[in-house]
């Protein structure tokens, strides 16, 4: 069963870099799948960031391109997320998940638990 | 860019129908993917591909797409079906799309 594990820094200052980690247990990155990022502020809905497959190769939400790196580590089973220039707009619960996708559409399934991150001084 | 519709709030009876409704332009074209989000959770996948359920998923889910509105249906609605709603489709223009969510009420 494929579980997903988001960690790092609760509370991030305004203007610096969001990092965060995505530890994935019950299957190994490099077997295949895209993995994204979404995100979710306070009460409203959800946002996806970006993804990116076991090569390394990525796609980005277009709005969010310009501050946005995610990257992979197959020998820790991991990807992790940069966000750069962070404003209190940027303040939500992040989620990891795996990123099913064909030639033509993608679909996120299992969920991690998600992680809230606050910005602020 | 590609915008999904969704309205912000149904309301169904205890044991009956609700459908909700995801508007995009020529949505009928895309797939469309549907997860449930329960209060403090992570949203969980209810329907793929338009109309194909994960394991797990009651039949009671079920999904269709067609012209410019796909539904989400929630047959013989349980307490437990309350949540929020999101649609999602992929979009050459704007890659993955969430709908703003429909808060589903059981009463």
């Amino acid at each position: 069963q494929v579980q997903l594990q988001e960690s790092g820094p609760g509370l991030v200052k305004p203007s610096e870099t969001l990092s965060l980690t995505c530890a994935v247990s019950g299957y190994s990155i490099s077997s295949g799948y895209y993995w994204g990022w979404i995100r979710q502020p306070p009460g409203k809905g959800l946002e996806w960031i970006g993804s990116i497959y076991h090569s390394g190769s990525t796609y980005y939400n277009p709005s969010l391109k310009s501050r946005v790196t995610i990257s992979v580590d197959t020998s820790k089973n991991q990807f992790s997320l940069k966000l750069s220039s962070v404003t209190a707009a940027d303040t939500a619960v992040y989620y990891c998940a795996r990123h099913a996708t064909t030639v033509t559409t993608g679909w996120f399934d299992p969920w991690g638990q998600g992680t809230l991150v606050t910005v602020s001084s | 860019s590609y915008e999904l519709t969704q309205p912000l709030s149904v309301s169904v009876a205890l044991g009956q129908t609700a459908r909700i409704t995801c508007g995009g332009n020529n949505i009928g074209s895309k797939n469309v993917h549907w997860y449930q989000q329960k209060p403090g959770q992570a949203p969980v996948l209810v329907i793929y591909r338009d109309s194909n359920r994960p394991s797990g998923i009651p039949e009671r889910f079920s999904g269709s797409n067609s012209g410019n509105t796909a539904t989400l249906t929630i047959s013989r609605a349980q307490a437990g079906d309350e949540a929020d709603y999101y649609c999602q489709v992929w979009d050459s223009s704007t890659a993955e799309v969430f709908g703003g969510g429909t808060k589903l009420t059981v009463l």
